[in-house]
Order: C-alpha cells, then sequence, then structure tokens
C-alpha cells in the first residue's frame, strides 16, 4: 500500500531532551515536507526536500532540523524541545517538486507535547 | 494579508442540503488548485483538484475564477459523513519548489 508512515504517533517529553520524529514514504516521491498545525494558524511549513541530501527552510524552521539522506526518509529532529513547539506534526510527500500538479499524500500526524 | 483565506464556519447543516464554501486567494499567478478534506485529528487528505473548466466528482463541485481569485466547493446533498474540516489549497509560484499553501479550514458539522 502506498502510503506515508511517521513515528511515533504520541509523544509528550520534557523540555530540552532532544527527539527525533520519522517520516518514511514508500511510493518513491521526490519532495517530501514537514508541516505542524496549530489552532487559528492552519498548516505552516517547517522544512522540505525536493531530492536527496538538498533540503531548505520553510515558514516557521527555528528549532528544528531535517535531512534527507536517502529517498525514502526525512526525520525531523527537536536537538532542545520548548513548550512552544507542543503541536501536530505532519510529513507529507509529492511525486514530482514542480507545479504541485499531484498534491500532497500526507503521513498521520504525531501530537508532540513538550512540558 | 493571508495568502489563502477561508470562512472558518462552523457550517451547521441538515442532512440532504447543499452547502458552498469559498476561498480566496492572494497571488494572481497561482496555477494549482486543491480542495482537502481533513477529519478532527486526522491528516488532510486530496478531495479533489480545481481545474479553470470547474470539475466535478459525485457530490461534489469545485469551481475556480481566477479572475476574482477564489475557488469554490460545492457538496449536494450532505451525508453525515461529509461531517469535517475542508481545506483550500493554492501552489505557490516562483523557484523549483513544489510548496502548497493551506487555508485554515472551514469547518462542516451535517446535522441528522
Amino acid at each position: 500500500e502506498a502510503q506515508v508512515t511517521q513515528n511515533p504517533r504520541y509523544l509528550i517529553t520534557v523540555t530540552g531532551k532532544k527527539l527525533t520524529v520519522t517520516c518514511s514514504q514508500n511510493m518513491n516521491h521526490e519532495y517530501m515536507s514537514w508541516y505542524r498545525q496549530d489552532p487559528g494558524l492552519g498548516l505552516r511549513q517547517i522544512y522540505y526536500s525536493m531530492n536527496v541530501e538538498v533540503t531548505d527552510k520553510g515558514d516557521v524552521p527555528e528549532g528544528y532540523k531535517v535531512s534527507r539522506k536517502e529517498k525514502r526518509n526525512f526525520p525531523l529532529i527537536l536537538e532542545s524541545p520548548s513548550p512552544n513547539q507542543t503541536s501536530l506534526y505532519f510529513c507529507a510527500s509529492s511525486l514530482t517538486r514542480r507545479t504541485g500538479t499531484y498534491g500532497y499524500t500526507f503521513g498521520s500526524g504525531t501530537r508532540l507535547t513538550v512540558v | 494579508r493571508k495568502e489563502v483565506e477561508q470562512d472558518p464556519g462552523p457550517f451547521n447543516v441538515p442532512e440532504g442540503a447543499t452547502v458552498a464554501f469559498n476561498c480566496t486567494y492572494s497571488n494572481s499567478a497561482s496555477q494549482s488548485f486543491f480542495w482537502y478534506r481533513q477529519d478532527c485529528r486526522k491528516e488532510p487528505k486530496l478531495l479533489m483538484s480545481v481545474y479553470s473548466s470547474g470539475n466535478e466528482d459525485g457530490r461534489f463541485t469545485a469551481q475556480l475564477n481566477r479572475a476574482s481569485q477564489y475557488i469554490s466547493l460545492l457538496i449536494r446533498d450532505s451525508k453525515l459523513s461529509d461531517s469535517a474540516t475542508y481545506l483550500c489549497v493554492v501552489n505557490q509560484v516562483g523557484g523549483a519548489t513544489n510548496k502548497l499553501i493551506f487555508g485554515t479550514g472551514t469547518l462542516l458539522a451535517v446535522q441528522p
């Protein structure tokens, strides 16, 4: 089944404790992206990657890191999480990096709480 | 001004009703348009693309008005299962990226 898989689905952590949210897609998609979703603010892009070893900042990259060593994986790293990073996170992928023709396929989401 | 704006709702409608959502976008050069559906605490899922000539998928009809820069979604014969948040999505033009800009969504609640 074609899908984007995120783990974990739920995570509660303490301020400053490094964490990684994994994302993997099995559709050979070039483009992958991370979003966070907050009430009233909608989906905001954190980072994106157009292909292996190519990553760039989105609209809200502060406090996050990413890597794209393989085409299928795009982990999101929070080196020192803070409470304002409490949010619902989505990984998304797309077949092509141009035009937005195909839209995105989203993972099931990771609900992160930082206390 | 937000790049994509939607009425947040909620729209409370009875089963069988016809309901319409509108969305406006600020970049006149945008070329790709979508409606996504998001159930509570779930991931957004592509409902339909929006084409210049308008397009229909069963009970759902999408329209694009480039001159006025707005997109609409019409749902006929509403079902309880249509209750969800509907996200208007527009591509960001420029560069080599495939960035989509999401509206904050319109909440639809279909009542029995």
